[in-house]
């Protein structure tokens, strides 16, 4: 089945640092999402993108649909101890109803 | 006020055994989903429903069957447990719209144990 290759599998940085993570596939996708996981919980839809070179922001989040249609990326500036977790992308292929889900990224945010 | 619910929230049991987790809405949402999640934390879309039709049906063994009452509720029934059966279970909720991605919420996870 279709495949997202997400990096980097984690992430440990200082408290205020900006993250970056990426996610890249070798077909073609029309929607782009990113979900945040904590633990015991279940993901939760964090920025959706519907078009190539789209840019979207929520807070301190920040998302990008590639031009390619292959690939995004989700920047999160100034982090805090609160964005624990695991950062998932997923995608969505044309007339699919099915979710294709990165393999995460887990980010720990030492104070 | 919950929107996805799952219960039971943790399941240990014997191999072989049958057991099944519930799945409810109460976001007035017309489909549902089971995700798995293994302990790697891969997730991954095993089935969906839509108007209580099954729309999606991936590559699970037959020993696993979705019942869905109504649109509210899907269940999950696991027959001769297997310890690879071992994982987080998903449910999850959307509503069909026009255009564009439809969200889904999804539940607090099931986590299975199979002894």
């Amino acid at each position: 089945g279709q495949q997202l290759n997400q990096s980097p599998q984690s992430m440990f940085i200082q408290e205020g640092e900006d993250v970056s993570m990426n996610c890249t596939s070798s077909s073609i996708f029309n929607t782009w999402l990113w979900y945040k996981q904590e633990p015991g919980e279940g993901p939760v839809l964090l920025i959706a993108l519907y078009k190539a070179g789209e840019l979207t922001s929520n807070g301190r989040l920040t998302a990008q649909f590639g031009i390619t249609r292959k690939d995004s990326f989700l920047n999160i500036s100034a982090s805090i101890p609160s964005d624990v977790g695991i950062y998932f992308c997923a995608g969505l292929q044309g007339g699919s109803e099915k979710l294709v889900f990165g393999k995460g990224t887990k980010l720990t945010v030492n104070p | 006020d919950t929107a996805v619910s799952q219960t039971p929230k943790y399941l240990v049991t014997q191999m072989g055994n049958d057991k099944s987790i519930k799945c409810e809405q109460n976001l007035g949402h017309d489909t549902m989903y089971w995700y798995k999640q293994d302990s790697k934390k891969f997730l991954k879309i095993m089935f969906s429903y839509n108007n209580k039709e099954l729309i999606i049906n991936e590559t699970v063994p037959n020993r696993f069957s979705p019942k869905s009452p109504d649109k509210a509720h899907l269940n999950l029934h696991i027959n001769s447990l297997e310890l690879g059966d071992s994982a987080v279970y998903f449910c999850a909720s959307s509503q069909t719209g026009p255009t564009g991605y439809n969200e889904q919420f999804f539940g607090p996870g099931t986590r299975l144990t199979v002894l």
